[in-house]
């Protein structure tokens, strides 16, 4: 099975600040690769598909990339409602392994 | 508007067998393929099952292989999960997703996203 691994496990950011989580793969995933945001009591939300293609409807403050093997999530202006856990996501092959997730709390 | 929405969740003894279910609506539910998503207390998601659409082809992650089984009703627009043998590893809240085929321009090929979720339905594997 694909492991995927996740950076920082949680992160404590203010309004307004940028901030990047970091999801790596423990083989090549090519570009089968999603984010979705997850608050508790609440729907997961699909944010980015394909590394960096933002899902239709999601603010443009989400961006997604890949600098060698690691795949980057980045908010670039942390709002409220954004603070919850982030999970990647690997489809290349079955299981569709999810990463451990990154919590984003309020400092 | 495109909504799931799971049932069946409930409290179970080890061994017991529960029927999730997941009803679907705002959507062509017989084109889409379905997926089973949980979460274990303290834990993150994990993949459990996924049902294509077309020829109904079905998989399973290995740690519920040959006790669940994935199921589909086009005509009533619903999604199943039969439980078989269920341990306390199995309490969880089980989300259903629809799975599309995602595009990116970048690329030519498109990928599986679960682009649109339920909000849960717990189950407890409890004596």
């Amino acid at each position: 099975d694909i492991q995927m691994t996740q950076s920082p496990y949680s992160l404590s950011a203010s309004v307004g600040d940028r901030v990047t989580i970091t999801c790596r793969a423990s083989q090549d995933i090519s570009f089968y690769l999603n984010w979705y945001q997850h608050t508790p009591g609440r729907a997961p939300k699909l944010l980015i598909h394909t590394i960096s293609s933002l899902q239709s409807g999601v603010p443009s403050r989400f961006s997604g990339g890949q600098s060698g093997t690691d795949f980057t999530l980045s908010i670039s202006s942390l709002q409220p409602e954004d603070f919850a856990t982030y999970y990647c996501q690997q489809t290349y092959t079955r299981p569709y392994t999810f990463g451990p997730g990154t919590t984003l709390e309020i400092k | 508007e495109v909504q799931l929405l799971e049932s069946g969740g409930a409290l179970e003894q080890p061994g017991g067998s529960l029927r999730l279910s997941c009803a679907a609506s705002g959507f062509t539910f017989s084109t889409y393929g379905m997926t089973w998503v949980r979460q274990g207390p303290g834990k993150g998601l994990e993949w459990v099952s996924i049902i294509h659409s077309g020829d109904g082809g079905t998989h399973y992650g290995d740690s519920v292989k040959g006790r669940f089984t994935i199921s589909r009703d086009n005509s009533k627009n619903t999604l199943y999960l039969q439980m078989n043998s269920l341990g306390e590893d199995d309490t969880a809240v089980y989300y259903c997703a629809r799975v599309s085929s995602c595009y990116s321009s970048a690329w030519d090929t498109p990928q599986w996203c679960f682009d649109v979720w339920g909000r849960g339905t717990q189950v407890t594997v409890s004596s």
